[in-house]
Parts: structure tokens; C-alpha cells; sequence
């Protein structure tokens, strides 16, 4: 099992460029969430899909923020436009049941 | 669920038992406490878990007070690469053992383990 699978694990960007973070989750988990570490904010839920189906959106930040799970293999992360506010590590986790995975993260640079 | 309250930091010798209390007063019947930690610039790690018997596992053991309240993580030789954040964290799980919540993260305690 390769575990979580996060890319890009560095992403370098200039303000107002979209940018599009790619997850995969463990095969046969049926639960997806989307987490965002700063320094100052530490490490904040952003969405949560459960079975592919978004279950809780409350912690995206603002409009700027999107994230699909077409099927339950891939999920994306969206930002457009970003921002240099944006900058953070973006880590990915999958679960069933009670066992959560998370992906080595994607360090996310908005120059 | 419930809110955790945890020491900022400890320090630990290595070899020695690290003893990582978690403060989780307002916790509900059907709220399991879990155990996570992040090594840097690592994904967070589950540890353990449990709902009122201790726990132990091949990392840790987790001791649960009577009245659960509280519990304390315990590693029992500590070594240097077990220097992390650890997150207590408790969470509803449904009947049967199957959940899709999310995990609430707080501040952690950082546990810096010396030679």
C-alpha cells in the first residue's frame, strides 16, 4: 500500500495564478478530508467527503477555495486566484472507519 | 466534540517513559479519544485510540481515567525520533465502529526527547 499520495509536494506560484493540488486516497477508504497547517493557525480542516460526496465545506476559507472528488480514487484542491496568504502546507488524509492516513502534504509558496 | 486541553511542552530523557497528559472534561459517552502525532514537516500519524479501557498498541499505551475526564499517552522508552507534536483528540464514532467525522486538531503538546 503506497499510502496517501499528495502532488505536487512543492508548488511555487505568483499572486493571482490557479493553482491545483492532487490528491489519491488508500483504495477502499470511503472518507477524504482536506487539512491546511500555518504557523499561526496550525492545522485547520478545510472539507470532508464522505463516499465521494462533500460532507462539510464549513472550514474552506472563502470563494477562492474549490475541491472535487469525481470518483473515489482523486480528489483536487483549487485555489483561484491565489494569494500570498495562501501559503501553507496542504495535507490530504483518507479514513474508514476509525483509521485516518495522511499524505506527506504539499508545500504551498504564493510569491 | 469536545475540546482537549494539553501541556504546551515536555521534555523526556531518552529511554525513559514520556508521559503526555490530555485534559478532555466535557467529553460524551459516545466520544472516542484519539492520539496523533507530527513529526516535522510530516503528515500526522495516528497513535491510538480508545473509548474507556486502556489501550496499547506497539507505540503507546493510553491510560483513560474512571470517569474519563482525562488520559495520558504513554511511550514507554522514548528515543529521539519520538521528538514531535502529539494531538489528543476526541471525536464521535459511530455505533459499530464506523465513522466518517472529521478530526478537530488543536495546539498539540511538542514532546522534545533528549539525550
Amino acid at each position: 500500500d503506497a499510502g496517501v499520495i499528495q502532488s505536487p509536494r512543492h508548488e511555487v506560484t505568483e499572486m493571482g495564478q490557479e493553482v491545483t493540488l492532487r490528491c489519491k486516497p488508500i483504495s477502499g477508504h470511503n472518507s477524504l478530508f482536506w487539512y491546511r497547517q500555518t504557523m499561526m493557525r496550525g492545522l485547520e480542516l478545510l472539507i470532508y467527503f464522505n463516499n465521494n460526496v462533500p460532507i462539510d465545506d464549513s472550514g474552506m476559507p472563502e470563494d477562492r477555495f474549490s475541491a472535487k472528488m469525481p470518483n473515489a480514487s482523486f480528489s483536487t484542491l483549487k485555489i483561484q486566484p491565489s494569494e500570498p496568504r495562501d501559503s501553507a502546507v496542504y495535507f490530504c488524509a483518507s479514513s474508514f472507519e476509525w483509521g485516518y492516513t495522511f499524505g506527506s502534504g504539499t508545500r504551498l509558496t504564493v510569491v | 466534540d469536545a475540546k482537549t486541553t494539553q501541556p504546551t511542552s515536555m521534555d523526556c530523557a531518552e529511554g525513559r517513559a514520556a508521559n503526555l497528559p490530555c485534559n478532555h472534561s466535557t467529553i460524551s459517552g459516545n466520544e472516542y479519544v484519539y492520539w496523533y502525532r507530527q513529526i516535522h514537516s510530516q503528515g500526522p500519524q495516528y497513535i491510538i485510540h480508545g473509548l474507556k479501557n486502556n489501550e496499547t498498541n506497539e507505540m503507546a499505551s493510553l491510560i483513560i481515567t474512571e470517569d474519563r475526564k482525562s488520559s495520558t499517552l504513554i511511550l514507554p522508552h522514548a528515543t529521539l525520533r519520538d521528538t514531535a507534536v502529539y494531538y489528543c483528540i476526541v471525536r464521535v464514532t459511530e455505533a459499530g465502529g464506523t465513522s466518517y467525522g472529521k478530526l478537530t486538531f488543536g495546539q498539540g503538546t511538542i514532546l522534545t526527547v533528549h539525550p
